[in-house]
């Protein structure tokens, strides 16, 4: 069965700091999602890594892909209170002819000021 | 605003009850997922559609029930309901629903589901 498992599942920092969540997923795939959820609000679309080695930047965020680890890493440089949110990964592979799109725990982040 | 509308935003309702969730997905888009987020089970993946039919099937209850329309519209159908049943409940659309080259998912805004 197919596991996506993201670490920590929560996150406290103060604002200026560095940190990283991880994503690990059990699975053969070269793709991988992260997506941001507000409180109570609905998932947005970060950023979309689709062979190993891929990096991708926006802002504050940058995330990497390694499909040889089963790996993905979303670093967070330093962090302000507008980045509190969940951030959740997801793998997308096909498995006996199915297609599946499967979320991570997601990790919450809190950003204090 | 993803696009993607779901009705209706909230509802409450008794045990033992049926309800209907509707989604349109965004414009061009033929593959409707839906998914439960509930506080202690993280985003779980129900079903998928694509053109109108199943694809996939994740861990749905035969309590419960879905389909896509030919006007690409969607909803899954709750019955029985339970008091665990109470969580958010999302659709989520996107163009294609199989592996290509990079499958970035729509989500709606959700719809909240109290079972009292």
């Amino acid at each position: 069965e197919l596991k996506v498992e993201q670490n920590p599942l929560f996150l406290s920092m103060q604002e200026g700091k560095n940190y990283t969540i991880y994503c690990n997923y059990s699975t053969t795939s070269d793709r991988l999602y992260w997506y941001r959820q507000d409180p109570g609000k609905s998932l947005e679309s970060l950023f979309v890594l689709l062979s190993n080695g891929a990096v991708k930047q926006e802002g504050r965020l940058m995330a990497s892909l390694d499909t040889k680890a089963r790996l993905s890493t979303l670093h967070i440089t330093a962090a302000v209170h507008d980045l509190s949110a969940t951030y959740f990964c997801a793998v997308d592979f096909t498995t006996s002819g199915t297609y599946k799109y499967i979320f991570g725990t997601g990790t919450r982040l809190k950003v204090l000021a | 605003d993803s696009g993607v509308t779901q009705t209706p935003k909230h509802l409450i309702t008794a045990t033992g009850q049926r309800v209907t969730l509707r989604c349109s997905p965004r414009s061009g888009d033929l593959s409707v997922y839906w998914y439960q987020q509930s506080l202690d089970q993280g985003l779980q993946f129900l079903i998928q559609y694509y053109n109108g039919e199943e694809r996939a099937k994740g861990n749905i209850l035969e309590r419960f029930s879905a389909q896509q329309f030919p006007d690409l519209h969607s909803e899954l159908n709750l019955s029985s309901l339970e008091l665990g049943d109470s969580a958010l409940y999302f659709c989520a659309s996107s163009v294609v629903g199989q592996r290509t080259s990079g499958n970035t998912i729509y989500f709606g805004e959700g719809s909240w589901l109290t079972v009292v």
